[in-house]
This record gives structure tokens, C-alpha cells and sequence, in this order.
């Protein structure tokens, strides 16, 4: 079955410096990888995605992603963390094969905390 | 440019009633989705659909049915509430098998269950 580990539940870093988000996943087939972020008292805002192709993938604010097959990871990085970054963030996959399994699967999600 | 709504946005039911909770999204994705968001738990998939007609359960499809007799919508609904069931509840949508395979978020149904 295919699953998603969020190990840290919250992150914190200083403005200016640079921040990770770790995120790995398992999937029988290829994954589809997405990084969603969530405001206080919102909805779920696309980030970025791995679809297939180069292994470092560029997404909205600034943010990036790297897929590392062999590792089966997919952390979120950005070079210099903004006060506004802090939200809480998911990673999350969907199977790469035809037929019946599309399900959409999150982790249970980093609370990314950004001091000034 | 509406994507996906979800209604109502808020709802306080006693234990025991029942409701439906509908999403309705405008861009004519193939699948569609019901998440509960808990504290702690992050997004657990209740059920999903596939295409119009077709329906699946997810991770935590007890006490919940759904029905898509149309394509822009998946209703999510709930016999017999419970106090367990209490929670955020956001619905998405998708394109199937080609396309950009984001899915598009709904801003979520605060349900309370007393």
C-alpha cells in the first residue's frame, strides 16, 4: 500500500536561512509526488511536483524539491525562509500505474515555523 | 473562476442525524476526492471517485458513503453522525490519467458532531 512519512512534525528556522522539509515515501509502482502548503483556516495550495524528468523540481514562492529515487525522498527546500513561509506542509503520492488504484495519499503534514 | 466549492462550509450536527456534504468543481476532472483533516492525523482519504458512476473507499470510508451521479460533483454523507466524526472535512479534485495531476482543494466543511 502506498504511504507517506512526514518525521518532523514541526520545523523551525530564522528568517534568511535555509530550510528543508523531509518527506519519503513507498509506492509499488513510480510515484507521482506533490507538495501542498495550508494556511491557518484554509484550503490546500499546490506548491510543486514531480511528474517524471529531472530530478530537482521548481515550484511557487521560491520553492524547490528534490526526487531521490534510490532514497525515496522528496524534500522541500527553499535557499532563504520567509516569515510568511510558516504554514503547515504536505507531502503527498499517487501511483504511477493504470487501473484502479489513483488514490491521493498525504502525510500527516510539518508545521514549518519561521522566526524573525 | 469557481474550481472546487464545498457546501456548507460549516455545520453542528447532534449524534445520530444525518447530512451530505457536496462538492461540486468546474474543471472537468475525472477524480475526485474526500479528505478529514485531524489534528495530529494530517489529510486521511475517506473515499474517492475514479470517474462518474465509479466510487472507492479509502483509508477511513467507515460511517461515510458517497455517491457521483454526475461528474462535477461527489456528494460525501453521513446516516448516523458521531462525535468521532467531528473534524474538517475538504474535498478535491483531479485530472485522471493525463494532465498536470494536481488536485485542486476546496476551503473545507467544519463539521462539529454533539
Amino acid at each position: 500500500a502506498q504511504s507517506v512519512a512526514q518525521p518532523e512534525d514541526q520545523v523551525n528556522v530564522a528568517e534568511g536561512n535555509p530550510l528543508t522539509v523531509k518527506c519519503t515515501y513507498s509506492v509499488s509502482g513510480n510515484p507521482y509526488l506533490f507538495w501542498y502548503v495550508q494556511y491557518p483556516n484554509r484550503g490546500l495550495q499546490f506548491l510543486l511536483k514531480y511528474i517524471t524528468g529531472d530530478n530537482l523540481v521548481k515550484g511557487s514562492y521560491g520553492f524547490e524539491a528534490e526526487f531521490n529515487k534510490s532514497q525515496t525522498s522528496f524534500h522541500l527546500k527553499k535557499p532563504s525562509a520567509l516569515v510568511s513561509d510558516s504554514a503547515l506542509y504536505f507531502c503527498a503520492v499517487r501511483e504511477r500505474y493504470g487501473g484502479a488504484t489513483n488514490k491521493l495519499i498525504f502525510g500527516t503534514g510539518t508545521l514549518l515555523a519561521v522566526q524573525p | 473562476n469557481a474550481g472546487v466549492t464545498q457546501t456548507p462550509k460549516f455545520r453542528v450536527l447532534k449524534t445520530g442525524q444525518s447530512m451530505t456534504l457536496l462538492c461540486a468543481q468546474d474543471m472537468n476532472h475525472e477524480y475526485m476526492y474526500w479528505y478529514r483533516q485531524d489534528p495530529g492525523m494530517g489529510l486521511r482519504l475517506i473515499h474517492y471517485s475514479v470517474g462518474e458512476g465509479t466510487t472507492a473507499k479509502g483509508e477511513v470510508p467507515d460511517g461515510y458513503n458517497v455517491s457521483r451521479l454526475k461528474k462535477q460533483n461527489f456528494l460525501l454523507g453521513l446516516e448516523s453522525a458521531a462525535p468521532s466524526q467531528t473534524s474538517v472535512y475538504f474535498c478535491a479534485s483531479s485530472p485522471g490519467q493525463t494532465g498536470s495531476f494536481q488536485a485542486f482543494f476546496g476551503q473545507g466543511t467544519r463539521l462539529t458532531v454533539v
